[in-house]
């Protein structure tokens, strides 16, 4: 199957930092989803990219669909406590229905 | 806001019985899925279900697997004969439209437990 590639797995940062991470894969993606997963709940939609090049902001969000769309980044600027969770990265390869997941970056911000 | 509900919550079953776990998928969308986590991994496609029928499946999808929307709003997903290795979240999730520049929305999920 498709795999996208997540990075990093991990982050630990101070409140008031930027975060970036990003995604890629080997295979084209059509379509590019960032959602971020609370302990013990479903992944809540963040960012939806539809276009190569696309660039588009959510607040402190902002997510980018890469010109070669294998690629897409995340960042969060100045980083509050809520912010912790895991963020995760998912596409469409090609028409068909299947979302495919990436192995998520976990988040940590010290207050 | 609209949203996707799912029950149980956290369901527990020993291994070899059925679970059903349910969901009413947001009342305008057509596309229903059902996605797995299993726990610190990431999220898996199982199916997707438009028009009373599976529209596409993955490899986890097997004959242990049914899906069912009885009525107008109720999806579920039936696992008949559970194994250890089941256990997951199971999410459902739904779209508008099915085709890939639609966005899904996913509930919060069911636990599932088998021992």
């Amino acid at each position: 199957g498709q795999q996208l590639n997540q990075s990093p797995q991990s982050m630990f940062i101070q409140e008031g930092e930027d975060v970036s991470m990003n995604c890629t894969s080997s295979s084209i993606f059509n379509t590019w989803l960032w959602y971020k997963q609370d302990p013990g709940e479903g992944p809540v939609l963040l960012i939806a990219l539809y276009k190569a090049g696309e660039l588009t902001s959510n607040g402190r969000l902002t997510a980018q669909f890469g010109i070669t769309r294998k690629d897409s980044f995340l960042n969060i600027s100045a980083s509050i406590p809520s912010d912790v969770g895991i963020y995760f990265c998912a596409g469409y390869h090609n028409a068909g229905n299947m979302l495919t997941f990436g192995g998520g970056t976990r988040l940590m911000v010290k207050p | 806001e609209p949203e996707v509900t799912q029950t149980p919550s956290h369901q527990v079953t020993q291994m070899g019985q059925e679970v059903i776990l349910r969901c009413v998928p947001i009342s305008n969308h057509l596309y229903f899925y059902w996605y797995r986590q299993i726990l610190g991994q990431k999220v898996e496609f199982l199916v997707s279900f438009y028009n009373n029928e599976i529209s596409e499946k993955s490899e986890i999808f097997d004959d242990q697997f049914s899906v069912e929307r009885p009525d107008g709003s109720n999806f579920t997903l039936k696992i008949r004969s559970t194994k250890l290795e089941d256990s997951a979240m199971y999410f459902c999730a739904s779209s508008v439209e099915g085709f890939r520049g639609n966005t899904i929305y996913f509930g919060e999920g069911s636990w599932l437990t088998v021992v």
